[in-house]
Order: C-alpha cells, then sequence, then structure tokens
C-alpha cells in the first residue's frame, strides 16, 4: 500500500458528460501528479501541482482541468468525455516538488473511467 | 520532439539468467526515469537517474544512465518469476523557451520462466 488513495475505482459514464477524479496524497506529500494510461496512447503524464500550485504541464487536454486544495488533495476533472478519454487514470505524490520528476513517487491504485 | 523508445517490447526469459533493458531517447536530458507495473496494478517508482554516468541498484535490478549516448539501460542479474512485469523509461526536458516534456517509453514486457 503505497498510502496514496484515489476514489472512485471504477467510473462507467456517457460521451458528453463530466466526471471528477480524486486522489489523497500520502501524508507529508506535497506534490501531486496525474497521469492516463490507454492502449492507444500509453502512459502519458497530465500535470502535476504542488502546494497548490501548477508546477508541470503534461499532455493534459483543454477539457480537462485539474486543480489541488489546501488540504492537498487533488481533484482531475474531465468534461465533454470523448469515447477515446476510457482509460486508466493514476496519481501519485512525492514529497517535493521543483518542476520536474526528479522525486520518487507513489501511485495510487488507479481510476478506471470506461465512456460508452 | 522528445521520443523514447524501449527495446525489447517483449522479453521472455528463465530463472537464473541475466538481460538489459534499453531506454534510448532523441532529446538532451540528464533525467531518466524507471517504473515498474505489475498486470492489472499501479505503477511503482524504481530508479531515479538524474546525471550521465548515474548507477542505482535495487536487488537484481541494476539502472545506469549514459546521456552523450542518450541511452539508459536496465540490468536483470539472475531473474526470478517475481521480476516478471512491464517496466516503463520516462524522460522529461524543460527546454529554455518551451513547454515541459515527459515521455513513457512503451515499456518492456518481461516474463521469467520457472
Amino acid at each position: 500500500d503505497s498510502g496514496v488513495t484515489q476514489t472512485p475505482k471504477h467510473l462507467i459514464t456517457a460521451t458528453g458528460q463530466r466526471v471528477t477524479l480524486r486522489c489523497s496524497p500520502r501524508s507529508g506529500d506535497l506534490s501531486v501528479y496525474w497521469y492516463q494510461q490507454s492502449l492507444d496512447q500509453g502512459l502519458q503524464f497530465l500535470i502535476q501541482y504542488y502546494n497548490g500550485e501548477e508546477r508541470a504541464k503534461g499532455n493534459i487536454l483543454e477539457r480537462f482541468s485539474a486543480q489541488q486544495f489546501p488540504d492537498l488533495h487533488s481533484e482531475l476533472n474531465l468534461s465533454s468525455l470523448e469515447l477515446g478519454d476510457s482509460a486508466l487514470y493514476f496519481c501519485a505524490s512525492s514529497p517535493g516538488g521543483a518542476g520536474g520528476m526528479v522525486y520518487e513517487q507513489y501511485f495510487g491504485p488507479g481510476t478506471r473511467l470506461t465512456v460508452t | 520532439e522528445l521520443k523514447v523508445e524501449q527495446n525489447p517490447l517483449f522479453l521472455s526469459m528463465q530463472e537464473g539468467k541475466n538481460y538489459t533493458i534499453y531506454c534510448n531517447y532523441s532529446t538532451t536530458s540528464d533525467r531518466l526515469y524507471w517504473y515498474r507495473q505489475d498486470p492489472g496494478k499501479s505503477l511503482e517508482s524504481l530508479f531515479v537517474l538524474l546525471s550521465n554516468g548515474a548507477v542505482k541498484q535495487e536487488g537484481r535490478l541494476m539502472a545506469s544512465l549514459d546521456t552523450k549516448a542518450r541511452l539508459s539501460t536496465l540490468h536483470i542479474t539472475a531473474a526470478v518469476h517475481d521480476l516478471s512485469a512491464t517496466y516503463f523509461c520516462a524522460v522529461d526536458i524543460l527546454p529554455p523557451s518551451g513547454t515541459y516534456k515527459y515521455i513513457f517509453g512503451t515499456g518492456t514486457r518481461l516474463k521469467v520462466l520457472a
């Protein structure tokens, strides 16, 4: 158990809908990272937050947004969902976050999103 | 454009044997990361390599980085069944006037046979 929690575990929704994925980092970790894993696109880094501020941005679509709250949990919002958004979404946390992946990260179990 | 290639994509090996997974990347970077993913599971961070010549070892796995050759290797010594997993490398760059990039390789699926 990495200490990182994600909810929900599974999510099934229809095209055009909006969903929110939640991530709670390990106690004391200030950074949260979001990743997408699909058969078509492989593993992709989406975005990183450090202590409430965006620090690094990857291949995150404009339809997607994220934030990190004062209690350090993070939410990834996916809107106007398309079939191609079906994927596993992982979050990870680390103690620091200098805007790059220089820290060992601890991954959550993931949220499997299915868009029908 | 930053591209990261791993080979082989699939590797089936006997227990007790040694083998190496290669990770090549296309743009100058001093930072490379290795991850492990068990089937149906999440990712686990294995190694963070931050400079040319960096070498890190954990158990039967050893990773190294040659930034001049833009190559990292993950060497497996005396493989055991528990090492069966998919291994990913990843590279990140922050160009002086560009967008941050963090790109994963396609992964190497390793199967260790008893």
